[in-house]
């Protein structure tokens, strides 16, 4: 059975540093490109960037490039969304999924990353 | 960028009704790459239909997709309670790939 297992949720300050986490399983991890999706309160899905976990080619939506920064470490099946400087806007679930031709069959269970002073 | 507008913003009806919800990309979806999504609260999304309107694994036959170009709808021949959710629209034609801003399916 696949599975995308993330991290829980997160309370940080503005100005923090954050890492999250989606481990993959149950399929080859190399084989499939992964995708970051924010859903901030209330709001839409918002397609972030998408990591190949074989090579770590890496690309992102306009508006999320040099705000964040997506990686992956595939000896141990995972991949990870990170902020240097938090604000309060990054308050939101984080959900991974993962890429099917273009299409998000398999979704983690979402982040829940809380950013307040 | 393809803006994907969804229609309408909410949708009241009842169970056993049919379901009609529309997606309309600002330009062309290529080889119809569009795929729907179901979102209950506190849960993440579902994938429902892809390429327009081929059904995801396990799926009930009762959600189909249509359209092409610009036009894509998804029905929902009889409600279901567990139907009420928020649906959404996604493109993969163009890169990035975008969301429409979601249909709220709600009971009447």
């Amino acid at each position: 059975e696949v599975q995308l297992v993330q991290s829980g949720a997160e309370v940080k300050k503005p100005g923090e540093s954050l890492k999250i986490s989606c481990k993959g399983s149950g399929y080859s991890f190399t084989n499939y490109w992964i995708v970051w999706v924010r859903q901030m309160p209330g709001k839409g899905l918002e397609w972030m960037g998408i990591i190949n976990p074989g090579d770590s080619d890496t690309r992102y939506t306009p508006s999320f490039q040099g705000q964040v920064t997506i990686s992956a470490d595939m000896s141990i099946t995972t991949a990870y969304l990170q902020w240097s400087r938090l604000q309060a806007s990054d308050t939101a679930i984080y959900y991974c999924a993962r890429w099917t031709s273009g299409y998000l069959v398999e979704w983690g269970q979402g982040t829940l990353v809380t950013v307040s002073s | 960028e393809i803006v994907l507008t969804q229609s309408p913003g909410t949708l009241p009806l009842s169970p056993g009704e049919r379901a009609t919800l529309s997606c309309r990309a600002s330009q062309s979806v290529t080889n119809n790459y569009l795929a729907w999504y179901q979102q209950n609260p506190g849960q993440a999304p579902r994938l429902l239909i892809y390429g327009a309107s081929s059904r995801a694994t396990g799926v009930p036959d009762r959600f189909s997709g249509s359209g092409s170009v610009t036009d894509f709808t998804l029905t929902i021949s009889r409600l279901e309670p567990e139907d009420f959710a928020v649906y959404y629209c996604q493109q993969y034609a163009n890169s990035p790939p975008t969301f429409g801003q979601g249909t709220k399916l709600e009971i009447k």
